[in-house]
């Protein structure tokens, strides 16, 4: 049973304009949500976090926005740039109820930025 | 400073052996995760190291081992290998293991089971 859900296996989309990624949860018990982005033959890098006490935090291009009621969050890039192609996972975790720093990761969507 | 390393970066084996993984964390960071990532699927957690001490464990057989070393490095073990055990497997360190703490990962063990 996925707890983390990452329901576009890809996305394309061109250079300059927005990509919008989405994750959807089942486990009410999460209280942190990263962004990892991953290129081959590399581990995975981290993005991007947030807390579910917040619905946006934002960093340069990124931006994560996080809707509580309907357990979904979505990585908003913008302006997308051709380097930003790559693996990108969502994760969870809770701070309550088993190992605090296990990540519960999503399938991964693969994102192709076009020049 | 030297990220998360891994080694070795591939490894090939037969069903039946055993392998061992190593991990060295970022200096300063006293815990360690390992994750496993079959093609097509995200990473899962299999173990959890802070101090030494095992903080979690994920679902995966007994035939899987851990430990963390004083120097905070760690090694994964797997034995009786099968061929459902070819997978990247990926060591992250982070500085204390708590929640929402972020991991910062090495690029993996790349294991085959032939």
């Amino acid at each position: 049973d996925q707890q983390v859900k990452q329901n576009s296996p890809s996305l394309s989309v061109q250079e300059g304009r927005i990509s919008i990624l989405n994750c959807d949860y089942t486990n009410s018990m999460f209280d942190y949500f990263l962004w990892y982005k991953k290129y081959p033959a590399e581990g995975p890098t981290f993005l991007i976090s947030i807390s579910s006490i917040k619905d946006k935090n934002e960093d340069g291009r990124f931006t994560v926005f996080l809707n509580k009621s309907a357990k979904h969050l979505s990585l908003h890039i913008v302006p997308s740039q051709p380097g930003d192609s790559a693996v990108y996972f969502c994760a969870a975790s809770a701070m309550y109820g088993g190992s605090q720093g296990n990540l519960i990761f999503g399938k991964g969507t693969k994102l192709s930025v076009k020049p | 400073d030297a990220g998360v390393t891994q080694s070795p970066t591939h490894l090939i084996k037969t069903r039946g052996q055993h392998v061992t993984l190593r991990c060295s964390p970022i200096s300063g960071h006293k815990s360690v995760s390992w994750y496993q990532q079959v093609l097509g699927q995200g990473p899962q957690f299999i173990f959890q190291y802070y101090e030494k001490e095992e903080r979690g464990r994920g679902n995966f057989p007994d035939r899987f081992s851990a430990r963390q070393f004083p120097n905070y490095s760690s090694e994964l073990n797997v034995n009786a290998l099968l061929l459902g055990d070819s997978a990247l497997y990926l060591c992250a360190s982070s500085r204390r293991g708590g929640a929402g703490e972020k991991l910062f990962f090495g690029s993996g063990t790349q294991l085959s089971v032939l």
